[in-house]
């Protein structure tokens, strides 16, 4: 069964740092470009980050730009997203995605919720 | 990037039709037809119900379709059943290789 799930959530400190992981099972991460999507409270969507199948591009919206990267660890199946200088607006659900072609996004995990706070 | 311009809300009664537009410009929704439409129920994953403007994945009900014209794209809902009832968002390519969302529209059966 094709599925994801995200971990690593939590209440954090602005200026600290957080990691994501997104654990896909039911196929193999390194034949499809993978993505991150948050929503904050009383928002809508917003397309986070993204990293290509053929590990070519990470691409990233510019409100992350330097402080957020993503990766992957094709040994365990996962992606990443390392979260550093977290501001309170970072506060969200995020959503790692699969991408079937081009930002067709089929398969999405159902989220883990990160609060930014002091 | 800015977000896309959907209405915050629309609805319809059982049966009915009801269409979401979603705005954009000639940067990303007038310029490629990587368009996708989700529907997002609240503490659920989002599923996609429409990619490539007017595209079905298979096991969505072909009640649901796709239009484009210039800057706006538009989702249709035809035959309105209660568990049509989400939030529903578009979301469009940017170029350079980023992603944008439109603002979502909340979707009531009446």
């Amino acid at each position: 069964q094709v599925q994801l799930v995200e971990s690593g959530g939590g209440v954090v400190q602005p200026g600290r740092s957080l990691r994501l992981s997104c654990a896909a099972s039911g196929f193999t991460l390194s034949r499809y470009g993978m993505h991150w999507v948050r929503q904050a409270p009383g928002h809508g969507l917003e397309w986070v980050a993204g990293f290509w199948a053929d590990g070519s591009v990470q691409s990233y919206v510019d409100s992350v730009k330097g402080r957020f990267t993503i990766s992957r660890d094709t040994s365990k199946n996962t992606l990443y997203l390392q979260m550093d200088s977290l501001r309170a607006e970072d506060t969200a659900v995020y959503h790692c995605a699969r991408d079937e072609s081009f930002f067709v996004f089929a398969v999405w995990g159902q989220g883990t919720m990160v609060t930014v706070s002091s | 990037q800015s977000a896309l311009t959907q209405p915050p809300s629309a609805s319809g009664s059982p049966g009915q039709s009801v269409t979401i537009s979603c705005t954009g410009t000639s940067s990303d929704v007038g310029g490629y037809n990587h368009v996708s439409w989700y529907q997002h129920h609240p503490g659920k994953a989002p599923k996609l119900m429409i990619y490539e403007v007017n595209k079905r994945p298979s096991g969505v009900p072909d009640r649901f379709s796709g239009s484009k014209s210039g800057n706006t794209v538009s989702l249709t809902v035809s035959g309105l059943q209660a568990e049509d009832e989400a939030d529903y968002y578009c979301s469009s390519y940017g170029g350079s290789n980023n992603l944008v969302f439109g603002g979502g529209t909340k979707l009531t059966v009446l």
